[in-house]
């Protein structure tokens, strides 16, 4: 198993830009989630899904959109990129069962710059 | 806001000694578990210990649960020098639409001198 990918693992923008942020599991997890990463702030989350077509904010969702099309993908669309996005952006995912306290595996990253 | 802290946020001790850092919460939790990050990594679950349960190990690592402190602290013995890492605690938050998200601390860093 890959376990959880993301891609790219670093990016450079612009303000202003769009992007997307890739995600992939191929555990048959039902929740996935976005999170930030900030020195100084631990985790973040941003969104998160429990199933393919449901979806739902986090603590910090604003700027950031979401979809979950399949089971395996989670994309995270970021639709006018400004400075304040710049971060390390991780994707996790995990066995859900009506309760998101489970195990989270997470990806490798993806590390976001927007000058 | 986060729902668990962690102390110290940084700590440093030589190779062989114990390590202990805490995590403090503000509401009720079914679980809690502990991840380590190393340095542009992503994060790896550690343990999970319920909120009925009060130790549990796993090889160098004792985690202990106190609810009515609603506090936990994590032990590393023996430590090495690839325990160093950033440790995070994190506890299910509250309801939302039916789902509950997983809210991370800040997390302690931890350095371990050979």
């Amino acid at each position: 198993n890959a376990g959880v990918t993301q891609t790219p693992k670093f990016q450079v923008l612009k303000t202003g830009q769009s992007m997307t942020l890739q995600c992939a599991q191929d555990m048959n997890h039902e929740y996935m989630s976005w999170y930030r990463q900030d020195p100084g702030m631990g985790l973040r989350l941003i969104h998160y899904s429990v199933g393919a077509g449901i979806t739902d904010q986090g603590e910090v969702p604003n700027g950031y959109n979401v979809s979950r099309s399949t089971t395996e993908d989670f994309p995270l669309r970021l639709l006018s990129a400004a400075p304040s996005q710049t971060s390390v952006y991780f994707c996790a995912s995990s066995y859900y069962g009506g309760r998101a306290d489970n195990e989270q595996f997470f990806g490798p990253g993806t590390r976001l710059t927007v000058l | 806001s986060q729902q668990g802290e962690e102390d110290p946020q940084a700590l440093s001790i030589q190779e062989g000694e114990n390590a202990t850092m805490n995590c403090s919460y503000k509401t009720s939790i079914n679980n809690l578990q502990w991840y380590r990050q190393n340095s542009g990594r992503g994060l790896v679950h550690l343990i999970l210990i319920r909120s009925n349960e009060r130790e549990k190990h796993s090889g160098r690592l004792r985690v202990t649960l106190d609810t009515s402190k609603k506090s936990s602290s994590l032990l590393i013995t023996a430590s090495r020098a690839a325990d160093t890492a950033s440790y995070f605690c994190a506890t299910d938050g509250f309801l939302i639409q039916g789902a509950q998200k997983l809210v991370f601390g800040q997390g302690t860093r931890l350095t371990i001198n050979p």
